[in-house]
């Protein structure tokens, strides 16, 4: 049975660019939730989506969006990229919050 | 506004050592409390879930305990592959943000 799957593993972008990360749930998983991993702040939740719908939001800026596609998988999109935003982006699927699995996320580096 | 806290933020352990890490946690309501590891450059991987106080569950040397206001992660005779960050969350019944609270971890270390 497949994992979570995020890509890409790694990105490096430049202050002001704006990314779009990727992540493909288990299948049968219809929620997803995204974290942002710093060694600062730890794990801090961004947004889970549930049949193509946001259904709760963390204390992140607007420059945090994300989306899920009919299939369940989801991408996150961080628009105005700032050297804070470097990070660990993790991604989990659930069947039904009962049990989070979590994908190996993408490492994201600002300049 | 939900919290976890978890101590020791560092342990280092002698091979068969035995000890326990502690996740302290406020929520509204409990809908269950997670621990997770997480080896370097890589995401958490699931170890078990809490739902009542009183539960207990084990896995290999690892054996996760819960009350109403604190959960336990007990290590028996470590071995050096059981060196990572161990990660409680919690999870609550209540309140806006439905996503998994996080401590910030402890980084366990264990020494041949």
């Amino acid at each position: 049975k497949a994992g979570v799957t995020q890509t890409p593993r790694y990105l490096i972008k430049t202050r002001g660019q704006q990314v779009t990360l990727s992540c493909s749930p288990i299948s049968g998983h219809r929620s997803v939730s995204w974290y942002q991993q710093t060694p600062g702040q730890g794990l801090q939740f961004l947004f889970e989506y549930f049949s193509e719908t946001q259904r709760n939001k963390g204390n992140f800026p607007g420059r945090f969006s994300g989306r899920q596609f009919s299939n369940s998988r989801s991408e996150m999109n961080v628009s105005t990229l700032e050297l804070g935003d470097s990070a660990l982006y993790l991604c989990a699927s659930s069947l039904e919050a009962v049990g989070y699995t979590f994908g190996s996320g993408t490492r994201l580096t600002v300049v | 506004e939900d919290q976890v806290t978890q101590s020791p933020e560092a342990l280092r352990l002698q091979e068969g050592e035995s000890s326990s890490l502690n996740c302290s946690y406020t929520v509204s309501g409990l809908r269950g409390l997670f621990w997770y590891r997480q080896d370097p450059g890589k995401g958490p991987e699931f170890l078990f879930t809490l739902y009542s106080a009183g539960e207990e569950k084990e896995k290999e040397r690892l054996k996760a305990t819960l009350t109403k206001k604190e959960s336990f992660l007990h290590i028996t005779a470590p071995k050096p592959e059981d060196s990572a960050t161990y990660l409680c969350a919690v999870h609550d019944l209540e309140g806006g943000a439905d996503g998994l609270t996080f401590g910030k971890g402890t980084h366990l270390i264990i020494q041949p």
